[in-house]
């Protein structure tokens, strides 16, 4: 079946600019998560959901980032007013179930970059 | 310090080798334990996981946790070039979502 897809693949924007990115998990799919993955590193937690309820935004780095689910289905990350420092690959994972002893299935990513 | 540590390498090996790759985390709280194969330019895919101590065999992927030292272990056997790949280490806690990533292991197998 299809996996988790994300949208667009690749965002160039100019600093300053808003940008949002799109995630649409594998189909019922409860769990949605973003994750920021710089070059030569780990994924980094930014916040997830269970269906659309917010449970975790500890890992977004200030109020310029958030996210929703409205639907529980797609989710979209947003950044305003975007800085250079913003640039990186941005990853959204799906799980069939709640809690973190369940797989997370990752989808390709949206590389930001921002000039 | 980080809660997972993972040495970046690059490692490269012979085709048929086998293959040690590692991890060593500080919160002691970790229950559950994921290996993730990442092939250039695609996200990461679930290769194993364990719940606490012990060891899970798959093939030719053996992965190992030791809670006790905070230090878990894949193993491959037989390696092949279509094993070259990034491999990083997820662990997460008994509650919450949140996977805590290692930075990945380079690996290529040479033909």
């Amino acid at each position: 079946g299809a996996g988790v897809s994300q949208s667009p693949r690749y965002k160039v924007t100019k600093r300053g600019q808003d940008v949002a990115l799109r995630c649409d998990p594998i189909s019922g799919h409860v769990s949605l998560y973003w994750y920021r993955q710089a070059l030569g590193q780990g994924p980094e937690f930014l916040t997830y959901f269970n269906y659309e309820a917010q449970q975790d935004k500890s890992g977004l780095p200030n109020d310029r980032f958030s996210a929703e689910r409205p639907e529980g289905s797609i989710s979209t990350l947003t950044i305003q007013r975007t800085e250079q420092r913003d640039s990186a690959m941005y990853r959204c994972a799906s799980s069939p179930l709640a809690g973190g002893r369940h797989t997370q299935y990752f989808g390709p990513g949206t590389r930001l970059t921002v000039l | 310090q980080k809660e997972v540590e993972q040495d970046p390498g690059p490692l490269s090996v012979p085709e048929g080798a086998i293959v040690s790759l590692n991890c060593t985390y500080s919160n002691s709280a970790f229950q559950y334990f994921m290996w993730y194969r990442q092939y250039s330019r695609k996200g990461p895919e679930l290769l194993m996981y364990t719940y606490s101590s012990g060891n899970k065999e798959d093939g030719r992927f053996t992965a190992q946790v030791d809670k006790s030292s905070k230090y878990i272990s894949l193993f491959i056997r037989d390696s092949q070039p279509s094993d070259s790949a990034t491999y990083l280490c997820a662990m997460s806690l008994n509650t919450g979502n949140q996977f805590y990533f290692g930075t990945g292991t380079s690996l290529t197998v040479i033909p």
